[in-house]
Formats: C-alpha cells, structure tokens, sequence
C-alpha cells in the first residue's frame, strides 16, 4: 500500500495553462504539505495544511492555491503556468501538529512538472 | 537566505570508504536535525535525526555527530555502499515551528565500486 500517492507522476503543459496536482496520505497523519524541488535539487516547502487548515504560505506567489477537501487530500492547483514552474512538487504528510515535538515527514513519490 | 547550509554539493566516495556530509546552521532555535535520504525518482525519506542535547547519534553504518556550540552537524556514512548512492539532505525544525523544516540543499553520493 502506498502511504503518500500523488497523481500524475510526469505532466507536461504549455505556459499560461491551468493544471492540478492530487495527492492522498493512507497514513491517517493531521498535516500535509506541498514542496518544490527544482532542477538544483533544492527543497523548499511551499505550504502546509493541518486538518484543512492553512498553516504554513511560504511566499508562493497566488498562482499556486491548495485545497484540502479532507485531512487526508490536498491537491495543488497551479493557474497561469510559467517556465519557472518546471520543477517536482512533493506532497508529505506527518503526524501530531503541535505537539512541539518532531515528527517524520513521509513524501510522495513526486510529480515531475515541465512547462513549455 | 539559506538557514541551513550545507556541503560538499557532489561526492564521489570509493566501496568501503566514509563518507562525510557536512551541514551549519544559524537559528539558534532549531532543535531537531534529521538526516533525508533520495533516491532518484523518488521521495525524500528519514534516514536518522539528532537532538542537540546528543553529541553522537549512530544507526548501523550511519552516524551523526553534533556540535552546538559551533552549531554544526555532520553525517558520517562508513563502509560506503553503492547502494548508498543517493542525495542526502540535512535539515532543521524548532518546535513551534508549525512542523516546518529547513532543508539544506543536497549532497549527490556516487559510492563507486
């Protein structure tokens, strides 16, 4: 069984388009959160929901919009797609927000975005 | 500004060797570094962690060594395996942090035959 599953794997598109990221934890964990790691390998988390709820906008521009319709979805939706877009979105999720205590983050595969 | 740096960037380490991540960061606050460990085509994956209160944390062949006073850490991979060959990450997390970490950004292994 997979614990963190994002769909599609590889999706190529044209600038200015429209496309969604979906990702789904099995894990049962409160928090999700989406990362870009771009061709440096470089990763940098984008955002962070904790049951639905908005808890970490790390300065992405307004483009990009989560939606979590349950603590165990949350989907990216990428509007107006640019070339600076090319990147792997992971999605990850943990266990126990805030109980100020560490909690291992469990990524999905990756989704390979390339914009043309 | 890069919070938690770290180096070499690549490393080509000969079957047998050790190999040696090196990683500094500068919130005094962070007080959680765990080690990621990525295959190519997949997601990062814990491979061990370290409070500051440690100075050493060893799992199997893998060892972290801490230092807080020069707020320093390093992964220390022995008898290196090709099937080591991977991007390490080191990161960061203070709680309160709204579960958020900082990651460093990557060191390529090659482990060689």
């Amino acid at each position: 069984d997979t614990a963190v599953s994002q769909t599609p794997k590889y999706l190529v598109t044209q600038m200015g388009n429209d496309k969604s990221i979906k990702c789904e934890q099995n894990l049962g964990h409160d928090t999700m959160y989406w990362y870009k790691q771009d061709s440096k390998k470089f990763l940098k988390i984008m955002f962070s929901y904790n049951n639905k709820e908005l808890i970490i906008n790390e300065t992405v521009p307004n483009r990009f919009s989560p939606k979590s319709p349950d603590k165990a979805h949350l989907n990216l939706h990428i509007n107006s797609l640019e070339l600076g877009d090319s990147a792997v979105y992971f999605c990850a999720s943990s266990q126990d927000f805030g109980t100020h205590s560490y909690n291992e983050q469990f990524f999905g595969p990756g989704t390979r975005l390339t914009v043309l | 500004q890069q919070q938690v740096k770290q180096s070499p960037q690549s490393l080509i380490v000969q079957k047998g060797g050790i190999s040696i991540i090196n990683c500094a960061y500068e919130n005094t606050a962070f007080d959680y570094f765990p080690w990621y460990q990525q295959f190519p085509g997949k997601g990062p994956a814990l491979l061990i962690a370290i409070r500051p209160d440690v100075s050493e944390k060893k799992e199997g062949r893998f060892t972290i060594s801490f230092n807080k006073s020069a707020k320093q850490f390093s992964l220390h991979i022995m008898d290196s395996q090709p099937g080591d060959s991977a991007t390490y990450f080191c990161a960061a997390y203070h709680s309160g942090g709204y579960q958020k970490v900082t990651f460093g950004i990557g060191t390529k292994l090659q482990v060689i035959p």
